[in-house]
């Protein structure tokens, strides 16, 4: 257990919908990563926030949003849902305090969009 | 930009060992990571070189050469709970920690 939580685990919807990824990063970390994994494109980085601000942008769509709140958590907000959407993402913490500030993920969330 | 090679599957007998290359190109470089990904599971954390030379953490160890723009991972005594993919992942220097993560190599491990 890394202690990064992710809720939910799984999630149907249909295209065109809207749905909320929400994820509780480690106690005392303040930087969260959100990734999407897809079967032909591998880990993909999409947004990383510190400390309540973005500090970072991948290939993130524009109809994806994300926001990190003062207790930390944070959530990520898929909009407009294509069946391309369908997915793994993951959320990722760290403390950049850490000599090696290695990233702990998340279980995930297996998105499906029908 | 960023762009991190490894190659995309190896298959290799119970007991043996098994290297996994990774070759980056980085325009500042901050630290190489090693992942383990399980089917269906979280990446977690295998390894991590900042500076040349080797790491050693039980049965896995990392090399890494900057000058080369070249890691490796290597695999010993391999079990078949090691059959997973392993991600290379390059840190950039402009960036706050995020990663880059290579596309994986699905290690196989057979009887």
């Amino acid at each position: 257990d890394s202690g990064v939580t992710q809720t939910p685990k799984h999630l149907i919807t249909a295209t065109g919908q809207r749905v909320t990824l929400r994820c509780s990063p480690r106690s005392g970390d303040l930087s969260v990563y959100w990734y999407q994994q897809s079967l032909d494109q591998g880990l993909q980085f999409l947004i990383q926030y510190y400390n309540g601000e973005e500090r970072a942008k991948g290939n993130i769509l524009e109809r994806f949003s994300a926001q990190q709140f003062p207790d930390l958590h944070s959530e990520l907000n898929l909009s407009s849902l294509e069946l391309g959407d369908s997915a793994l993402y993951f959320c990722a913490s760290s403390d950049p305090g850490y000599r090696t500030n290695e990233q702990f993920f998340g279980p995930g969330t297996r998105l499906t969009v029908l | 930009g960023q762009n991190i090679d490894q190659p995309t599957e190896m298959t290799a007998t119970e007991g043996a060992i098994v290297q996994i290359n990774c070759t980056y190109q980085t325009s500042g470089f901050n630290g190489l990571f090693w992942y383990q990904q399980h089917a269906g599971e979280a990446p977690t954390f295998l390894s991590y070189n900042v500076l040349d030379g080797l790491e050693e953490k039980g049965r896995f160890s990392s090399f890494l050469s900057r000058s080369k723009g070249y890691s490796y991972l290597l695999l010993k005594e391999l079990q078949m709970k090691d059959s997973a993919s392993y991600l290379c992942a390059v840190r950039s220097t402009d960036s706050w920690g995020k990663l880059q993560f290579g596309a994986g190599t699905q290690v196989v491990v057979t009887p």
